[in-house]
């Protein structure tokens, strides 16, 4: 399996709260993204990076901000968690952008 | 801009009996077209691909995927579904050019096995 780390794997917060999801790879992709997976929507695209330092916005990135200050590493940001915002989080990457992508396990946040 | 549709959101079949789920695309040019697999609790894994060439692709688990064209349509099959086959399916697309990167899944199908 892809080397992919996401934590925390479960957070409660406050509306109003920051709060920062991590992604961290062992496998040297250069892709990293960031979505979220509700149901009835399937895995919507917040944000993904193509390097370090070099992100892009996905379909969804109102409320997110992101950054890849390594190549193995690649942060989600709330900077003021909303209950919209009470989700599945999953961070993938690839080798190319046209390759498969492999998934972390998740991270399950709720926003009270 | 590219969107998915699988119009299925949730199929019962038998043990051993045949599976297809259907997924319809939508994009300019010939996307890359994938469909993964999760299991509850689970990140999606990877069942198989399809990038140029022929048209029927193989996967893994016993699952193959035909790409046509002419319908948009890049639905994925199996002759026998095995019990563990039960799961929820996601069909993506990924961008060529400029908006490589972007890739777009559809809501999903939840596939139920009886026995």
């Amino acid at each position: 399996d892809a080397g992919i780390t996401q934590s925390p794997r479960h957070k409660v917060t406050e509306t109003g709260t920051p709060v920062t999801l991590r992604c961290h790879q062992t496998e040297n992709h250069r892709y990293m993204y960031w979505y979220r997976q509700d149901p009835g929507h399937g895995l919507r695209l917040i944000h993904y990076s193509y390097g370090v330092k070099d992100t892009d916005k996905g379909e969804v990135s109102d409320g997110y901000s992101v950054s890849r200050s390594k190549t193995e590493d690649f942060l989600l940001t709330l900077e003021s968690a909303t209950s919209s915002q009470t989700s599945v989080y999953f961070c993938a990457i690839s080798e190319y952008s046209n390759q498969p992508q492999h998934f972390g396990d998740g991270t399950r946040l709720s926003i009270l | 801009a590219q969107s998915v549709t699988q119009p299925d959101i949730h199929i019962t079949v038998s043990e051993g009996a045949s599976l297809e789920l259907r997924c319809n695309y939508s994009y300019g040019a010939t996307p890359y077209l994938f469909w993964y697999v999760q299991s509850p609790g689970q990140g999606l894994q990877l069942l198989l691909k399809y990038f140029s060439g022929d048209t029927l692709v193989q996967g893994i688990k016993g699952f193959e995927a035909e790409f046509k064209r002419s319908q948009s349509s890049f639905n994925l099959r199996k002759p026998s579904v095995h019990w563990s086959d039960a799961a929820e399916y996601f069909c993506a697309v990924a961008a060529r050019g400029t908006n490589a990167g972007k890739s777009t899944f559809g809501d999903g199908t939840t596939l139920t096995v009886k026995p």
